[in-house]
């Protein structure tokens, strides 16, 4: 079965550094997604940024970047010149990469990280 | 819609009332999702479906947990005889087929659910 962990419930930086989020996952499968998914207080879950398992590449969206380590089994989020609206929870979240003829593509997620960006 | 959308946004309850979740996935989306929230907690699943058919039941917690889904639109996902430990919110989101190519899912605002 798949897991994935985060290991910090929360953290707190001052507006405009950056700050890492780690998750690190564990699964036997070759192929997968990996996903951040913010949630502000709204509860709106978020997509922020999805790395597929085969793209060397780390993904990047605007100020989110991320370090996909695949031997490591690591995904961790940098977020880069954080602003006051990146306050929220983040989740880490894996997902086997779907097989054509049978569909199985349940997300299973971290238990979050807690952001506070401070003024 | 422009979004997956879910009705109520807030629901308190009695203990051993029935509820219904309704939820609205984004159009053109088959595949439709339930999770549970529970406070301080990360998302745990709990059915999904592609068109009308549910292959997946195993995260319903117990019989009392229900869902449908008609018209491979809107779903509703009915508690029964709630009990305080229901209290969480409830997540809907949906994706594209396989066909479609994504397999993001996207998510609604929730359902608050509090069993007095």
């Amino acid at each position: 079965a798949q897991t994935v962990t985060q290991s910090q419930p929360e953290m707190s930086v001052q507006e405009a550094e950056t700050v890492t989020l780690s998750c690190t996952y564990d699964t036997s499968e070759n192929n997968y997604y990996l996903f951040w998914y913010k949630q502000p207080p709204s509860r709106q879950m978020i997509l922020v940024i999805r790395q597929e398992a085969y793209k060397q590449q780390n993904a990047t969206e605007n100020r989110f970047s991320v370090n996909f380590q695949k031997a490591a089994k690591s995904f961790s989020l940098k977020i880069s010149d954080s602003q006051l609206g990146d306050t929220a929870m983040y989740f880490c979240a894996f997902m086997k990469k779907l097989v054509l003829a049978r569909r199985d593509d349940k997300i299973i997620f971290g238990k979050g990280t807690r952001l506070h960006i401070l003024p | 819609g422009a979004g997956v959308s879910q009705s109520p946004s807030n629901k308190v309850t009695e203990k051993g009332k029935d509820v219904e979740l309704r939820c609205d996935p984004i159009s053109g989306h088959t595949a439709l999702y339930w999770y549970r929230q529970s406070l301080g907690q990360g998302l745990e699943f709990l059915i999904y479906f592609q068109g009308n058919s549910a292959p997946d039941k195993s995260g319903l917690p117990s019989d009392r947990f229900s869902a449908e889904r008609t018209g491979g639109s809107v779903s509703t996902l009915t508690i029964q005889r709630t009990q305080q430990e229901d209290s969480a919110v409830y997540l809907c989101a949906s994706s594209k087929s396989w066909g479609g190519g994504t397999d993001t899912q996207y998510f609604g605002p929730g359902t608050r659910l509090t069993v007095l």
